[in-house]
């Protein structure tokens, strides 16, 4: 059975860094056409796709957060951990994390999510 | 960056009707198109991927289609469980996915 749980503090302040963690079970990360990716959810907003590492261990980050984000594993402990520096009011949001199963068409979808975990960022 | 358009935004029906939902990429992403549901305090659910092949377990009342820029997600007979938010979501481009804004469907 393959589970997936986000955890991270609930509040950070402005400018700290957030860094959550995805445990995950029931899979490999070294396993050909498996990646674990982060994506967000603002209070009432729709899914931002964040980053992914893939079972090579390549990264991938949205554009507009490059800068911010860095994602790493932890192969001991079946663990993502995402990074993200300076944060702001706006990174408010419900942080899920989420495995993607490439295809044997090639394309990829996420199959199996964490239940997400809300981080609120204020002063 | 690859734009994902969804309409409509929002959506009105009734049980038993059948609704479409529209999602458009802003450049062609062949058939790398996923679709999932999301209910309230609840992580989405995925329903279609490729464009058109159905998840295991997921009613067949659920179809969709398209490819290059243009793809569907089609409900047909809605049962009462199917009011929800419906996201689509391309994966052609790997070095960034992105969603389309979500349809919220609500009951009439």
């Amino acid at each position: 059975q393959v589970t997936l749980k986000e955890s991270g503090p609930a509040l950070v302040r402005p400018t700290e860094t957030l860094t959550l963690t995805c445990t995950f079970s029931g899979f490999s990360l070294r396993r050909g056409g498996v990646s674990v990716n982060w994506i967000r959810q603002p209070p009432g907003k729709a899914l931002e796709w964040l980053a992914r590492i893939d079972w090579e261990g390549v990264e991938f980050y949205n554009s507009s957060l490059m800068p911010r984000l860095t994602i790493s594993e932890d192969p001991p402990n079946n663990q993502v951990l995402l990074k993200m520096t300076y944060v702001d009011p706006v990174d408010t949001a419900t942080y899920f994390c989420a495995r993607e199963l490439v295809t044997t068409t090639g394309t990829g979808y996420f199959d199996s999510w964490g239940l997400g975990t809300l981080v609120t960022v204020s002063s | 960056d690859i734009q994902m358009t969804q309409s409509p935004s929002s959506l009105s029906a009734s049980v038993g009707d059948s609704v479409t939902i529209t999602c458009r990429a802003s450049q062609s992403i062949g058939n790398s198109l996923n679709w999932y549901q999301q209910k309230p305090g609840q992580a989405p659910k995925p329903l279609i991927y490729a464009a058109s092949s159905l998840l295991s377990g997921v009613p067949l009342r659920f179809s969709g289609g398209g490819s290059g820029t243009d793809f569907t997600l089609t409900i047909s007979s809605l049962d009462p469980e199917d009011f929800a938010t419906y996201y689509c979501q391309q994966t052609y481009s790997v070095s960034m996915y992105t969603f389309g804004q979500g349809t919220h469907l609500e009951i009439k």
